[in-house]
């Protein structure tokens, strides 16, 4: 079975600086998708940035970027340029792409919070 | 656009007593998800619908739980008897049907918070 590690529960960053948020995953699969949820305060989870893994090309989305590696089975997500908004939490999550199961496999999440 | 939504958005209820949880998917979105989230833990899936189909209930905790999407539109959650252990948020989403593995992406409701005492 999938999983997905989140090794950092909180993160801080001042505003305007960047940060970046970890994520492994472990899988025996050479296809698949992964996904960056974030879920501000009292509000609903939305997706950020989606990585599919036959392409070498890191996903990039305004602000938001995530580095990757394939083979190291990371996927690590940068915010540049933070601001007070980004503040939320912030979920990676897995989905095969064999066919089988459509579920999503998240993470435990990691807390941001962007100081003025 | 309307976005997935849910209802109720906050439960408290006794151990023993019954709560249905009910999620409206996106229009037009053939598949529907839930997941759950217990406290200081990951988001688990519980099971998706195509229309009114189950096509994974992989994720069902056990027979106290049961899901149904009457017509392929709303889909219900029912809990009963609650136990302690199925307080935590759960969590609607819904997505387009595409055939095949598309990583389509899943669009999330709010949640419910349910709390069992």
């Amino acid at each position: 079975a999938q999983t997905v590690t989140q090794s950092q529960p909180e993160m801080s960053v001042q505003e305007a600086e960047t940060v970046t948020l970890s994520c492994t995953y472990d899988t025996s699969e050479s296809d698949y998708y992964l996904f960056w949820y974030k879920q501000p305060p009292s509000r609903q989870m939305i997706l950020v940035i989606r990585q599919e893994a036959y392409k070498q090309q890191n996903a990039t989305e305004n602000r938001f970027s995530v580095n990757f590696q394939k083979a190291a089975k990371s996927f690590s997500l940068k915010i540049s340029d933070s601001q007070l908004g980004d503040a939320a939490m912030y979920f990676c999550a897995y989905r095969s792409a064999s066919g089988g199961s459509e579920k999503l496999v998240f993470g435990k999440g990691t807390k941001l919070t962007v100081n003025p | 656009e309307a976005g997935v939504t849910q209802f109720p958005s906050h439960s408290v209820i006794e151990k023993g007593q019954t709560v249905t949880l009910r999620c409206d998917p996106i229009s037009g979105h053939d598949n529907l998800y839930w997941y759950r989230r217990v406290m200081g833990k990951e988001i688990k899936f519980l099971l998706h619908f195509v229309k009114e189909s189950k096509q994974d209930e992989s994720g069902m905790p056990n027979n106290r739980f049961l899901a149904e999407r009457t017509g392929g539109t709303y889909s219900t959650l029912k809990v009963q008897p609650a136990e302690l252990e199925d307080s935590g948020v759960y969590f609607c989403a819904s997505s387009p049907y595409r055939t095949g593995p598309t990583g389509e992406t899943q669009y999330f409701g709010p949640g419910t918070r349910l709390l069992v005492l």
